[in-house]
């Protein structure tokens, strides 16, 4: 079936430095969207990526979905304590409006 | 402000116990959904509704049922109850396409 990988699975990092998360699916997507959940919460939708080589910002974070339509990263520039979280991608399954999640990449920022 | 309310944030039931999680939105929303998240594995899907009384398997329904008799309600019943359905459980919810998901606050089940 359809399987949707993120990578690392865990990252530390100071305050201050950059952070990538990718997401790589075994299929082509028509979309894909990225999730945040701080620690004790729920996932929140953070944005959707539908176009092949679509690049979005929101303030410190970027969103790339790849030329194939099969990955996609998010990049946080000078990460911030606020950032702390696991961030999640999330396709669609073939044919169906159900979203198949990644396996999430846990990021800790050290003060 | 969208709603996704799960009735229970936490919940220790016994082995072999019949156990519902209630999950009610606000928003009209067509689609429901029930994951369970567990570490290193993310969010797996275990059932989902498009619309009153469907429903469809997910990627782990073995054990699990869901009832839909209300477009604003998705129950995930537990038939027995096992130690190795220990997890967080999270309801979501979308419109009909491809939209953003609103989840519930989960609820963490215990089985001992």
């Amino acid at each position: 079936g359809q399987q949707v990988m993120q990578i690392p699975q865990y990252q530390h990092v100071q305050e201050g430095e950059d952070f990538t998360t990718y997401c790589n699916s075994s299929t082509t997507l028509s979309n894909i969207q990225w999730y945040k959940q701080r620690p004790g919460g729920h996932p929140v939708f953070l944005i959707q990526l539908v176009k092949s080589g679509e690049v979005k910002k929101q303030k410190r974070l970027t969103f790339q979905f790849g030329e194939a339509k099969k990955n996609s990263s998010l990049h946080i520039t000078a990460t911030q304590t606020t950032d702390v979280g696991t961030y999640f991608c999330a396709g669609p399954a073939s044919g169906t409006y159900k979203y198949i999640f990644g396996t999430g990449t846990r990021l800790k920022v050290l003060a | 402000d969208v709603k996704v309310t799960q009735s229970s944030r936490y919940l220790v039931k016994r082995t072999g116990e019949k156990v519902f999680l209630e999950c009610v939105q606000d928003m009209d929303h067509e689609n429901m959904f029930w994951y369970r998240q567990d570490p290193g594995l993310g969010l797996r899907l275990i059932y989902f509704s498009y619309d009153v009384k469907m429903k469809e398997k997910g990627d782990i329904p073995e054990g699990y049922s869901v009832s839909r008799e209300k477009k604003e309600r998705f129950s995930l019943i537990l038939e027995s109850a096992s130690t190795n359905q220990t997890s967080m459980y999270l309801c979501a919810s979308t419109r009909m396409g491809n939209t953003e998901a609103f989840f519930g606050q989960g609820t963490r089940l215990t089985v001992v």
